[in-house]
């Protein structure tokens, strides 16, 4: 992967349902990984950054976790809420490359009342 | 409150135009950065300076020019020189120009051409 990936590239799900998505990235050079959620009309609000392998954090119903050595993180909601409606941002930053984010496309996340 | 201020919401350029699009903080933030998204693709990085009178080109730097005067303010010109400037501009800042810190984002420009 050369990329960062994000998937899926969007969702649906009902009010109350738990979700998961996936950001996937080169294992090689990284240094850290960054989460965002961007809600319609607002701006990107940091949700994590994440540095060491098997790192877990967590923010009221939202978790993620951090596999360096694979190159994937996923982001959890538990109970999804209808404010949960967002895209969803992955970034990394790699050693050697004047440290500069590295952004995906971003997973579209939909909860439906 | 402290955050980031962008304006103007909306911008529409003319051929041959240069535009500015401004970009102000109050976070005392060293680092500042300008985004530009399109659709189906990820952001990417037109300039950032880490410091007062300091800033390095970014992944897509050509048709742009910036200045930092102040430590709070970073606007980004769109020159002429820019074919393709339709775009959503996003402005962001950082407590130190690298490493893990967290950006906040102001809440974006929509340029278009006219």
């Amino acid at each position: 992967i050369l990329n960062v990936e994000q998937s899926p590239q969007s969702l649906h799900v009902q009010e109350g349902d738990s979700t998961n998505f996936t950001c996937s990235f080169p294992s090689s050079n990284f240094y850290a990984l960054h989460w965002y959620r961007w809600e319609t009309a607002k701006s990107p609000e940091a949700l994590f950054v994440m540095t060491l392998n098997g790192d877990e954090k967590k923010k009221g119903r939202i978790s993620a976790t951090l596999n360096t050595k694979e190159g994937y993180s996923y982001l959890y909601i538990k109970g999804s809420q209808p404010e949960d409606s967002a895209t969803y941002l992955c970034a990394i930053i790699r050693t050697g490359n004047n440290r500069k984010l590295i952004w995906g496309l971003g997973t579209s996340l939909a909860v439906n009342p | 409150d402290g955050g980031i201020t962008q304006s103007p919401k909306y911008l529409f350029r003319k051929e041959g135009q240069n535009v500015t699009l401004s970009c102000e903080q109050n976070l005392n933030h060293d680092a500042m950065y300008w985004y530009r998204q399109d659709p189906g693709q990820g952001l990417r990085l037109i300039y950032y300076s880490q410091i007062v009178n300091d800033f390095q080109k970014g992944d897509i730097a050509e048709g742009y020019s910036v200045s930092r005067e102040k430590k709070e303010s970073f606007p980004l010109t769109v020159t002429s020189a820019q074919k393709n400037p339709t775009a959503f501009y996003l402005c962001a800042s950082s407590a130190i120009g690298s490493t893990n810190e967290k950006l906040f984002f102001g809440s974006g420009t929509q340029l278009s051409v006219l």
